[in-house]
């Protein structure tokens, strides 16, 4: 079984500042690991997907994320949080090998102050 | 636009009716998934189809839900005799079939039971 737990359901930053949503999962065997952004009446974007190569994977729109086995963890983060990142942000994972489905968290809604 | 569409987008409706909803994945996609999203929450997977067999359902999906994909093209996901909890983001989501887990989203259904 795999599931997946994101910290906070609600995270605020300034406009600039560093932006990091945390994400631990746990899988019987090595995951695939995904985050995915939804906007306002809009549908899941994938933002960014670790599926066994370098451990730090780059997405789009300035989002990074680190996988570390030790922890369990595949945190997303981004330098300068800008106002168009105002969004809710999901964290997966998918079994390597039976990849038939995602396990979704709860979401991370991030708010960008002016 | 070559994405994956769903129709409608909203439906309300009175506890106790019928209602259907269409997904039409992305044209080569093999794969075709459907996830209900409610209030505060992740998608939650239902049920999943390779070309037109239905590979897996969840313990979400009861026996008043009932999904079809007839000629692996489109979907229809049947809900028979609407309750008020059966109000949520229904969504669609498809996938070349590659098993990296990657999926890519409709912009869902929303359905009120009133």
């Amino acid at each position: 079984a795999q599931s997946v737990t994101q910290l906070g359901s609600h995270v605020s930053v300034s406009e600039g500042a560093l932006v990091l949503l945390r994400c631990n999962y746990s899988s019987s065997v090595p995951p695939y690991l995904f985050w995915y952004v939804q906007y306002p009446n809009q549908g899941l974007q994938l933002l960014l997907k670790y599926t066994s190569a370098a451990t730090l994977v780059k997405g789009i729109n300035g989002f990074e994320a680190e996988f570390k086995k030790s922890e369990t963890s595949f945190h997303l983060t981004k330098p300068s949080a800008h106002m168009s990142d105002a969004a809710e942000y999901f964290c997966a994972v998918s079994e390597r090998g039976s990849a038939r489905q995602l396990t979704f968290g709860s979401g991370t809604q991030l708010t960008v102050l002016p | 636009d070559t994405g994956v569409s769903q129709d409608p987008r909203h439906k309300i409706t009175k506890r106790g009716q019928n209602v259907t909803f269409r997904c039409d994945p992305i044209s080569e996609h093999n794969r075709l998934y459907w996830y209900r999203q409610t209030l505060g929450q992740g998608p939650e997977f239902l049920t999943y189809f390779q070309n037109e067999a239905q590979l897996e359902k969840s313990r979400l999906l009861s026996d008043r839900f009932s999904a079809e994909r007839p000629k692996g093209s489109f979907s229809t996901l049947e809900i028979q005799r609407t309750e008020q909890g059966d109000s949520a983001m229904y969504l669609c989501a498809s996938s070349l079939g590659r098993d990296t887990g990657e999926l890519f989203f409709g912009e869902g259904s929303r359905l009120t039971v009133l």
